[in-house]
């Protein structure tokens, strides 16, 4: 069974610019979640879709994010425009939604650089 | 205070070598603890979940105590395969969402 994927791995551009990552979570699995680590800090929640919608987005740093998952598959996560603050490194997971049980599986993430 | 709290280490111990991590919450109303281990620019993968009985699974022990409000993860045995950071993560209710303490480094030594 294929994993989460993230596209792309790295992803070095200027501030002011936009950038796309996108993450394809395990088939079958509703619910997509995107986090983001700054270096030195704690891996941060930012949103969680289940299907297309989003369930929480609390943990969105500001209106310069967008993320999106049309269809409930993949998903896509925009910054416009990037400020230097937004480098770290993104990941994506994804999990079934079972009752009690519960374990989310992490794509490899995206490394963003803002320069 | 930060919601979940790890000592960053690292934790440098020989091959062997029992090793214990603690990690605490602050929030009460926290209903699911969860042990991740992250491999150096990897991402984190599930070791274990923590039940409030506590759990085993191999060399690893997993406990919560709620009444004070930390969870513990033993390694016995440490391999050198386990050099690795264990993020202690807690579901606080609502919807699944997680929060993730900062890690603890582990380095076991030959």
């Amino acid at each position: 069974e294929a994993g989460v994927t993230q596209f792309p791995s790295h992803s070095v551009i200027e501030k002011g610019q936009t950038v796309t990552l996108r993450c394809d979570p395990i088939s079958g699995h509703d619910n997509l979640y995107w986090y983001r680590r700054v270096m030195g800090k704690e891996i941060k929640f930012l949103l969680h879709f289940v299907k297309e919608s989003k369930q929480d987005e609390s943990g969105m740093p500001n209106n310069r994010f967008l993320a999106e998952r049309t269809g409930g598959t993949y998903s896509t996560l925009k910054v416009q425009p990037a400020e230097l603050e937004d480098s770290g490194v993104y990941f994506c997971a994804s999990s079934q939604e079972t009752g009690s049980a519960y374990e989310q599986y992490f794509g490899p993430g995206t490394r963003l650089t803002v320069t | 205070r930060k919601e979940v709290e790890q000592d960053p280490g690292p934790f440098n111990v020989p091959e062997g070598a029992t090793v214990a991590f603690n990690c605490t919450y602050s929030n009460s109303a926290s209903q699911s603890f969860f042990w991740y281990r992250q491999d150096c620019r990897k991402e984190p993968k599930l070791l274990m979940s923590v039940y409030s009985s506590g759990n085993e699974d191999g060399r690893f022990t997993a406990q919560l105590n709620r009444a004070s409000q930390y969870i513990s993860l033993l390694i016995r045995d440490s391999k050198l395969s386990d050099s690795a950071t264990y993020l202690c993560v807690v579901r606080a209710g609502g919807y699944q969402k997680v929060t993730f303490g900062i890690g603890t480094k582990l380095q076991v030594i030959p």
